[in-house]
């Protein structure tokens, strides 16, 4: 069975620094990869995926994350934070593989926090 | 607009006194799901829906139903609120369901059961 697990349940980062949130899989089969973005008060927002091809994936936002199969992860990145990047992040891995459906399965959340 | 829409967005009540969360979305989504998102946890699945009349149980049905007798709503039911089942709801929909599918988020039913 699919899981996530994502390393750190807050970050805390000075604007205009890196952002780097860490999100490792656990899958039998190819895992297609997605990041969610919660700003307060809100719904969550999808900021990537990764499903096929190419393993550097750009969202919105200036976000990215890299799909590496040896090391099982899917980290986020954003090389400048700004203080609008303020809020929760999710990883998750679908259960769906090739043409068949599946269910979202979600690590437990990364708050990122910007300071000025 | 396409969305996915929830009511109501805030609700207080009090233990055993039946409730319903409505989800209705406006993209002609196959599969509707219902998540449950509480600190520390992140967000567990309660049911999902592939299609009309056709639903399943996620990670943590106990306590609540649901039905899918429109493609377009898929309401969640809470027979008898208890405390436990304070929590912050969300609804989503997908095109298929299928594994590359991108779920779109309702705005969430924040419920406190007293």
């Amino acid at each position: 069975a699919q899981s996530v697990t994502q390393l750190g349940s807050h970050v805390s980062v000075s604007e205009g620094a890196l952002v780097l949130l860490r999100c490792n899989y656990s899958s039998s089969v190819p895992p297609y990869l997605f990041w969610y973005v919660q700003y307060p008060n809100q719904g969550l927002q999808l900021l990537l995926k990764y499903t096929t091809g190419a393993t550097l994936v750009k969202g919105i936002n200036g976000f990215e994350a890299e799909f590496k199969k040896s090391e099982t992860s899917f980290h986020l990145t954003k090389p400048s934070a700004h203080m609008s990047d303020a809020a929760e992040y999710f990883c998750a891995v679908s259960e769906g593989y090739g043409g068949s459906q599946g269910n979202l399965i979600f690590g437990k959340g990364t708050k990122l926090s910007v300071k000025p | 607009e396409a969305q996915v829409t929830q009511n109501p967005r805030y609700l207080i009540t009090v233990t055993g006194k039946k409730l319903t969360v409505t989800c209705s979305q406006n993209m002609n989504h196959e599969y509707m799901s219902w998540y449950r998102q509480d600190p520390g946890l992140g967000l567990r699945q309660i049911y999902y829906s592939m299609n009309v009349e056709v639903t399943d149980k996620g990670d943590v049905p106990e306590g609540y139903k649901v039905s899918r007798k429109e493609k377009r709503n898929f309401p969640l039911i809470l027979e008898s609120p208890s405390p436990n089942q304070t929590s912050l709801y969300f609804c989503a929909s997908s095109l298929s369901g299928y594994g590359t599918d991108t779920q779109y988020f309702g705005p969430g039913t924040r419920l406190t059961v007293l």
